[in-house]
């Protein structure tokens, strides 16, 4: 199993680019989530999804999409890159009954909004 | 305002000596509380957990306490060895009114196990 992966590694955008970011989870796990890590700040929610075709905002939704089409994938979008939004993004997904809180992470994306 | 605190960036234990990590969080909503750990240029991993109505939960050489009066739950890691050499984020879980299920964490305590 390769768990949870994440497309692309690293990224430099110009401000006002946009660019998807990829998950996908190959534990049949109901719940995904992207964060945000800043230095000095831990890891910020942005987005989850409780399953296929769901999504619900976090604590920093703004200047953010995403998509849940297909189980194992979990999309993260910026339709016009901001500096503000430099950080390194993190998904993560989890079971949904057994052991809900427990989440497995992704190696993150590296993100430079010039 | 942060809700999940760690207070300490840093620390440096010798190793085979108690490494101790401390949080302190501010919401008395939450009602789980988890350990990462977290290498570079990797996402975290899951270490241990405790649920609010324990006080105490051992794995091995981690046990996590909880003194839901004080609103503080530490890490110990005993004996500490130099692969434990990582950061470590205390995370908060709760239902937020606003959005549902909602995962908090600190802003991480570097630890360094010294040889």
């Amino acid at each position: 199993n390769a768990g949870v992966t994440q497309t692309p590694k690293f990224r430099v955008l110009k401000t006002g680019q946009s660019m998807t970011l990829l998950c996908a989870q190959d534990m049949n796990h109901e719940y995904m989530y992207w964060y945000r890590q800043d230095p000095g700040m831990g890891l910020r929610l942005i987005h989850y999804s409780v399953g296929e075709g769901t999504t619900a905002k976090g604590e920093v939704p703004d200047g953010y999409n995403v998509s849940r089409l297909k189980k194992q994938n979990f999309l993260l979008g910026l339709e016009s890159a901001a500096p503000s939004q430099t950080s390194v993004y993190f998904c993560a997904s989890s079971y949904s009954r057994l052991r809900p809180r427990e989440q497995y992470f992704g190696p993150g994306t590296r993100l430079t909004v010039t | 305002d942060q809700q999940v605190k760690q207070n300490s960036p840093s620390l440096s234990v010798q190793e085979g000596r108690i490494s101790i990590l401390n949080c302190d969080y501010t919401n008395s909503m939450f009602d789980y509380f988890l350990w990462y750990k977290k290498y570079p240029a990797e996402g975290p991993t899951f270490l241990i957990s405790i649920s609010s109505i324990k006080d105490k939960n051992e794995d091995g050489r981690f046990t996590v306490f909880l003194n839901k009066s004080a609103k503080h739950l530490s890490l110990h890691i005993v004996p500490s060895q130099p692969g434990d050499s990582a950061v470590y984020f205390c995370a908060a879980s709760g239902i937020h009114r606003n959005y549902g299920q909602n995962f908090v964490f600190g802003p991480g305590t570097r630890l360094s196990v010294l040889p």
